[in-house]
Formats: C-alpha cells, structure tokens, sequence
C-alpha cells in the first residue's frame, strides 16, 4: 500500500516557461503532501506542504507566486514552477510524509531548465 | 528551528568492511525515519525508530535511537556493492511541533570497493 505516482519523471524546458509535477496517491487519500528540492549530493530541502481543500504552507525563503501549490482532490498535489530559470533546475520530489503510510516518496521528476 | 547534522559526509570502505552513519538533532525527537537514495533515485524509507534507546536490525543493518531520542545510528556490517547509495536520517519533532514535518540531515554517501 501507499503508493505514490508522480509524473514526469524528467523534464526539459525552456527559461520562462511553467512545468507542472503531478503527484498521485493511488491506494490512500492523501490529505496532504509534502514537496522537497533536491540540488545534486545535497539533502532534501522542504519546500511547501500542500494542504487538501486549503491553501499551502511554503517554508522560509520559498517564493510562492512561483511554485504553485494545488491539492485539489484527496489523490492528486500539484507543483507548478511558473517562469522557469536554470537556477530552479533540481530534483523535485513528493511525499505523504506520514507514519501511516510508510514514509513513501514520489520516484522524483528532474527538472531541467535550459 | 530545528536542526539535523548527519556525519560523515562521505564514507569510502571495501567490501566486507564495516559502515556507520550518525545522526543528531538540536532538540528531542518524537521518532527519526532512515533512508536509502541510490543515485539518480528517490529516497526508499528504510525504518522508524521511536522508542528511547529502541534498537532494530534488518538483516546486515542495525538501527539505533539514543536515549535523550536527540541521536541515532545506522550500523552496516560486512557491507556489499549492493548497499552503495546516500543514507539520510530524517527527524520528526515532537507532536504538535512542525507540524508533522521532519528535518532531513545531509547524508552520508557510502562507496564500497570490490
């Protein structure tokens, strides 16, 4: 149980446009969703907390107007990273976050921003 | 706010050859989560310690949470090409605090030669 499916894997764009990362909890209702940053042999960053039904928690420093946050249903979060630059080229992953569901993560979409 | 240090950064052995990480907060856990990234993967939840003291083994690893629940180890013996990969230690603070969010520490890279 407690799977995760985030989509896409990897994906290329080009500076100034948005890409969007879903992620999809198929066997549980996920009432939240953790999202984190991962830069190259650098830790998990926390990014933002989406909330279902509510509007996100972002962390300290993260700009909210760029990556947009959307947790519409009990199985599907959404990232937005609007006006894409190369410094936001990172390894974005989803995750749960919570005991009962076994710590899973999204498989990670990586993000590259040419 | 709430710290996690994980040390080493980095730890090269040969195969066969002993592997220990070590994880500390700045304040007192509720429990500390680990995992396992392989390269270009997603973190793969490893085990949840809660317990003060508590120690848990799968197979060639042993887990450990100290006491005060502010430090915890991961323990690899007679490590194999198969455990190479970043192991994180992951630290929820106390209910009610954090908000459910748990602070990653940096990883430690573990390279084991053949």
């Amino acid at each position: 149980g407690a799977v995760v499916s985030q989509h896409p894997s990897w994906v290329i764009c080009k500076s100034g446009t948005s890409v969007k990362i879903e992620c999809r909890s198929l066997d549980f209702q996920a009432t939240t969703m953790f999202w984190y940053r991962q830069f190259p042999k650098q830790s998990l960053m926390l990014m933002a907390t989406s909330n279902e039904g509510s509007k996100a928690t972002y962390e300290q420093g993260v700009e909210k107007d760029k990556f947009l946050i959307n947790h519409a249903s009990l199985t599907l979060s959404t990232l937005t990273v609007t006006s894409a630059h190369p410094e936001d080229s990172s390894f974005y992953i989803c995750s749960p976050g919570t005991s009962n569901y076994g710590y899973t993560f999204g498989s990670g979409t990586r993000l590259t921003v040419v | 706010g709430q710290q996690v240090m994980q040390i080493p950064q980095y730890q090269h052995v040969q195969e066969g050859e002993d592997f220990t990480t070590y994880c500390n907060s700045s304040t007192t856990l509720s429990n500390i989560q680990w995992y396992k990234q392989r390269p270009g993967g997603h973190p793969v939840f490893l085990i949840q310690l809660v317990k003060s003291g508590e120690v848990k083994k799968q197979k060639r690893l042993t887990f450990q949470f100290g006491e005060a629940k502010k430090n915890s180890s991961l323990h690899i013996t007679a490590t194999q090409t198969t455990d190479v990969g970043t192991y994180f230690c992951a630290g929820l603070g106390p209910r009610g605090t954090n908000a459910g969010k748990s602070t990653f520490g940096d990883g430690t890279t573990l390279t084991v030669k053949p």
